[in-house]
Order: C-alpha cells, then structure tokens, then sequence
C-alpha cells in the first residue's frame, strides 16, 4: 500500500535551517509528482512546492522561492524539503503529499506531518 | 496569492445537509477544473474527498458531493455524521504567478 512516512519533529532557533524527510512506499516514484504543504498554527492549508517525478525540476510558491529547496534520493525512496531561515511565522506541521497522477492536480496520499517549531 | 474563501464555520444536526462555499478567482476556481476538497480531523493529515470539482475517489461516502459555479466551488455534506465533524479545505490548481495551487482558508464542521 502507499505509505509516505516523515522525519519526526524538529526545534529551530531563529535564522536556522530545517530539514525534512519524507520516505515513499507502494508506488513507482517516477510516476508522480510530489508535494509539500504546510499547516501553521490558526491558518489554513498552504501549498509551498512540488518536484517532478524526474527529480529535476521543482517549483514553489512565490513566498518560498527564495527559501525552499526540494529535491529526491531515488536510491532511498526519499524526498527532501529543507527551509532556510526560519522565523516564528514559519512554526507549522509540514506535509509531503502525493499528486495522485500525472496532471492530475490533487493530492491523494499524504504523510503524517512533521511538527517544526521555531522559538529562540 | 490570496486563499480562495471560505467560512470560518459551519454546523448542523445528525441526518442534516449542509454546503461549504468556496470562492476564487479567474486565475483559479473559476477557469479550472482541478478543484479539490480536502477532509481534515485534528491531529490527523487532510483526506482528499473530492477531484476535479465533483469526482469521488473510491473509498469516499457519496454523502460527499461537489458542484461549481463561475468563480464559487460547494462541497455539499448530506446526511451528517458526527463523523464528518473535521475541518475542511477546497484547493484549486492557478494560472497565477504567485502560486500553482491555492488552498481555502478552511471551514470548520461542527456536528451538533
């Protein structure tokens, strides 16, 4: 079955970098599109970036174009998203989701979600 | 890119029917056909419930429907379950350069 499973909470200090993890399972990686989305505390859902499923080519909303890095280890069935400096605004659970077919253009599998906190 | 809107909250009895707008633009909602509805518990991470404005993915109670008009997507909840109380996203993919999706700001569901 398909199973996306990601790297356990993290506390960041302002100005830091956080890292994280999303391992894929049950599905050929190379057929869809992969997602990250974020959730902070009293908003909404919020769409960051997506790789494509050759790996080499992302893109993000504008808001974290300068920010976000995307990228996928196809050896170990990993995606990565890495954020860079943090700010308080950025505290929020972070999503990796899967596009559910090429140009399909939702999400139908979606990892547990990774807590990040950032406080000084 | 501003979130397609939608109501802060919306309740209803056991056995009731009730509908979540969700209203865009012509950069989104209202020019495209992926929009996308979300189910989410707290806790928990979001379930896709609705594709492409009205299709059910297998698994998903037809309780659920989907329906757009112009620049305004529904997500209609018939037969309320104390289950169904989750909050709940609308998502459309954008033309817009600031984004290429764009979520709703969210509705919480309250069975009562």
């Amino acid at each position: 079955q398909v199973q996306l499973v990601q790297s356990g909470a993290e506390v960041k200090t302002p100005g830091a970098s956080a890292k994280i993890s999303c391992k894929a399972s049950g599905y050929t990686l190379t057929n869809h599109y992969t997602h990250w989305v974020r959730l902070a505390p009293g908003q909404g859902l919020e769409w960051m970036g997506t790789i494509d499923p050759s790996g080499s080519w992302t893109n993000s909303a504008q808001m974290f174009q300068d920010r976000v890095t995307m990228t996928r280890d196809l050896s170990t069935s990993t995606f990565y998203m890495e954020l860079s400096s943090l700010t308080s605004d950025d505290t929020a659970v972070y999503y990796c989701a899967r596009e559910a077919a090429l140009a399909a253009k939702n999400f139908d599998y979606w990892g547990q979600g990774t807590l990040v906190t950032v406080s000084s | 890119q501003s979130a397609l809107t939608q109501p802060a909250s919306v309740s209803g009895s056991p056995g009731q029917s009730i509908t979540i707008s969700c209203t865009g633009t012509s950069s989104d909602v209202g020019t495209q056909k992926f929009v996308s509805w979300y189910q989410q518990h707290p806790g928990k991470a979001p379930k896709l419930i609705i594709y492409e404005g009205s299709k059910r993915p297998s698994g998903i109670s037809n309780r659920f429907s989907g329906s757009k008009s112009g620049n305004t997507a529904s997500l209609t909840i018939s037969g309320l379950q104390a289950e169904d109380e989750a909050d709940y996203y609308c998502c459309s993919f954008s033309t817009s350069d600031t984004s290429a999706y764009v979520f709703g700001s969210g509705t919480k569901v309250t069975v009562l």
